[in-house]
């Protein structure tokens, strides 16, 4: 089974700073790795999706960079505010076509953004 | 907001009860996936759903059990309620083929005492 380790566990910066949450896996068997963020009381909900031929993705104000030979991913905020705090979960498939949909999330980091 | 529904919100049942949860998926979507998530943890998946049929289930004992109707719509049920059992329970959707797109309800807060 896809085992995900996320880090850091709790994370704090200014308003404009810029957070960095990173995941390192350990199976192959990916086809791609979603990240998504959780609102106190609320659903986790899809932020953004890389595939392992593409090294970095941007959507917004968050880039997921990869590096598959260091089988490790993060994801960056961009100009981060108090809106963006919330807990983010990093996950990766089981792998093959029906199972890889089944998610191994990490640990989520537990973002603060001060004003 | 994502299309995913479900019911009830919260829910307090006791120990050996049991229970069902309900999930109505995304227009378009016909497969759902059920996680339990532990308060402070990330969610751990429990099953899946495609064609009315189960193909996946994760590390979880008998006792939790599931449908997924034709128009696609989903229960879960946990018979033997134990206290451990408390937790958020997501369900997902997604249509298969487009599995990058899975989008999570806003969970059913269950809490067994």
């Amino acid at each position: 089974q896809q085992q995900v380790k996320q880090s850091p566990q709790s994370l704090i910066v200014q308003k404009g700073g810029i957070p960095i949450i990173n995941c390192a896996y350990e199976n192959t068997a990916f086809d791609y790795f979603p990240w998504y963020q959780q609102f106190p009381g609320k659903g986790p909900a899809l932020l953004i999706a890389i595939r392992p031929d593409v090294s970095e993705k941007k959507e917004g104000r968050f880039t997921i960079s990869f590096n598959k030979s260091a089988k490790q991913f993060s994801l960056h905020i961009m100009d981060s505010q108090p809106g963006d705090s919330a807990t983010y979960f990093c996950a990766a498939p089981q792998g093959g076509e029906t199972s890889g949909s089944r998610l191994t999330f990490g640990e989520g980091t537990q973002l603060t953004v001060n004003p | 907001e994502t299309g995913v529904t479900q019911s009830p919100t919260h829910l307090i049942k006791t120990r050996g009860q049991q229970v069902t949860l309900r999930c109505s998926s995304q227009s378009g979507h016909n497969t759902v996936s059920w996680y339990q998530q532990a308060l402070g943890q990330g969610p751990q998946f429990i099953f899946q759903y495609y064609r009315e049929e189960e193909n996946g289930r994760g590390n979880f004992p008998p006792r939790f059990s599931g449908l997924q109707f034709p128009n696609y719509s989903s229960e879960l049920n946990v018979n033997a309620l134990e206290l451990d059992d408390s937790a958020l329970y997501l369900c997902a959707s997604f249509r298969q083929g487009i599995k990058e797109t899975q989008y999570f309800g806003p969970g059913t807060r269950l809490l067994v005492l």
